[in-house]
């Protein structure tokens, strides 16, 4: 257990919808990033946030977005979906900036139809 | 920006033998190293890491190593077992965790234990 809880953990969208994904990080973690992992590939770096602001972002376009609350859990909203959407989001949580490993939570499957 | 090459992309080796898969990469500034593991329909897991100030590491039957020179590192699992079958992804990053550039993964290996 790495104490990363995602929510859903599986979901079917249509596209052209939008989707929203949600992590609560381990307890003490001010550090939230964002991973897409499709299907037979590696996980690729979409956004992190630190203190409630983005810090940095991988190659995705802006209807990726993201928020990251006081209490440290994050969202990943996704808006108009598209086939090549689907993929499992993963998110891990770290104790800071830099310099410390990350871990993964269970993930979210996306299905977009 | 960084860009991770892993190989081969499928091994399968005997219960009991080696398992060697290797990875180079091309930023320079990289520094941390981090080596993970996925079972059909999981996250994946951590399984070793190496910062650049190393050039080798183990875990009981697992190590992991570094040439920063070279640009490439290794995961070398030693008398494997059959819990080993899974996909083994290594990534790389200038700072541990990630950062604000996150980390940049190789495709995977699917690494087959034939008994």
């Amino acid at each position: 257990e790495t104490g990363v809880t995602q929510s859903p953990t599986h979901l079917i969208k249509t596209r052209g919808q939008q989707v929203t994904l949600r992590c609560s990080s381990q307890s003490g973690h001010n550090t939230v990033s964002w991973y897409q992992q499709a299907l037979g590939q590696g996980p690729q770096f979409i956004f992190q946030y630190y203190r409630e602001e983005e810090n940095g972002r991988g190659n995705f376009p802006p209807r990726f977005s993201g928020l990251q609350f006081p209490n440290y859990s994050s969202e990943l909203n996704v808006n108009a979906l598209e086939l090549d959407d689907s993929a499992l989001y993963l998110c891990a949580s770290s104790a800071d900036l830099t310099g410390n490993t990350i871990y993964f939570g269970e993930g979210s499957w996306l299905t977009v139809v | 920006g960084e860009n991770v090459e892993q190989h081969p992309s499928t091994l399968s080796v005997q219960e009991g033998d080696s398992a060697v898969i290797k990875c180079t990469y091309s930023d320079s500034a990289s520094n941390y190293f981090p080596w993970y593991k996925q079972e059909l329909g999981k996250r994946p897991q951590l399984i070793i890491d190496i910062r650049s100030n190393v050039g080798e590491k183990k875990d009981q039957r697992i190590a992991v190593t570094l040439n920063k020179t070279a640009k490439h590192f290794s995961l070398h699992i030693t008398e494997t077992q059959p819990e080993d079958s899974a996909v083994y992804f290594c990534a790389a990053s200038r700072v541990g965790g990630g950062g604000a550039d996150g980390l940049t993964f190789g495709k995977g290996t699917h690494l087959i234990i034939q008994p």
